[in-house]
């Protein structure tokens, strides 16, 4: 596709539901990164794949986080038992390869997440 | 990635240039420079890169000093859509995982 791509943009959520996320990478990309933004605070990471090789999940807060992509493809983050904490947006982002010339990140809109 | 420093604010008429400083003076030699802007409620806007050369693309310049110990990030004809905070980001290829983005600049652009 032309940009990385999530769904939903915006999901109002019960505590203790599960929530699924998804990013659509740019075509070719074969890194994929998940961030997570509370409203006014810096960006965070939380998992990062690479081609096939194992992700990186060193970001993921707590056992009720995880992440999926098969292949180069589609990504999904998963949240279980939703806590109000964990409202915020989720930003996927997608590069070439890392250690490429000018390895730029591109960011998708993001998927509002708000728990109540 | 390298410590960046912007100021917190800027406003500019639109229609003028506006122009962003950052300071980046411990850059390393393999580091690039990033502008990325975020405006409220979207995810960051990847605007422009560069080494150590000028660099024009459709959107901004960035002008990298010849030390690179600091940049300026052009909007040659601010207009009110360009409202939003710029974030200068110093990072090499092979950094890690974490995009780091500072305080960044509020950039107001006004009628």
């Amino acid at each position: 596709g032309a940009g990385v791509s999530q769904s939903p943009s915006n999901k109002v959520t019960e505590k203790g539901k599960d929530v699924e996320l998804r990013c659509d990478p740019i075509s070719g990309h074969t890194a994929l990164y998940w961030y997570r933004q509370r409203l006014g605070q810096g960006l965070e990471f939380l998992i990062y794949f690479q081609g096939n090789s194992a992700p990186d999940k060193s970001g993921l807060p707590s056992d009720r986080f995880s992440a999926e992509r098969t292949g180069e493809s589609v990504s999904t983050l998963t949240i279980q038992r939703t806590q109000q904490e964990d409202s915020a947006v989720y930003l996927c982002a997608s590069s070439l390869d890392r250690g490429r010339t000018g390895n730029t990140i591109y960011f998708g809109e993001g998927s509002w997440l708000t728990v109540v | 990635d390298a410590k960046t420093t912007q100021p917190p604010s800027m406003d500019c008429a639109e229609g003028r240039a506006a122009n962003l400083p950052c300071n980046h003076s411990t850059i390393s030699g393999n580091e690039y420079v990033y502008w990325y802007r975020q405006i409220h409620s979207q995810g960051p806007q990847y605007i422009i890169h560069g080494l150590k050369n000028n660099e024009t693309n459709e959107m901004a310049s960035l002008i990298i000093t010849e030390d690179r110990k600091s940049s300026t990030l052009i909007l040659p004809h601010a207009t009110l859509r360009d409202t939003a905070v710029y974030y200068c980001i110093a990072r090499a290829n092979n950094a890690g995982n974490m995009l780091t983005f500072g305080g960044g600049t509020r950039l107001m652009v006004k009628p």
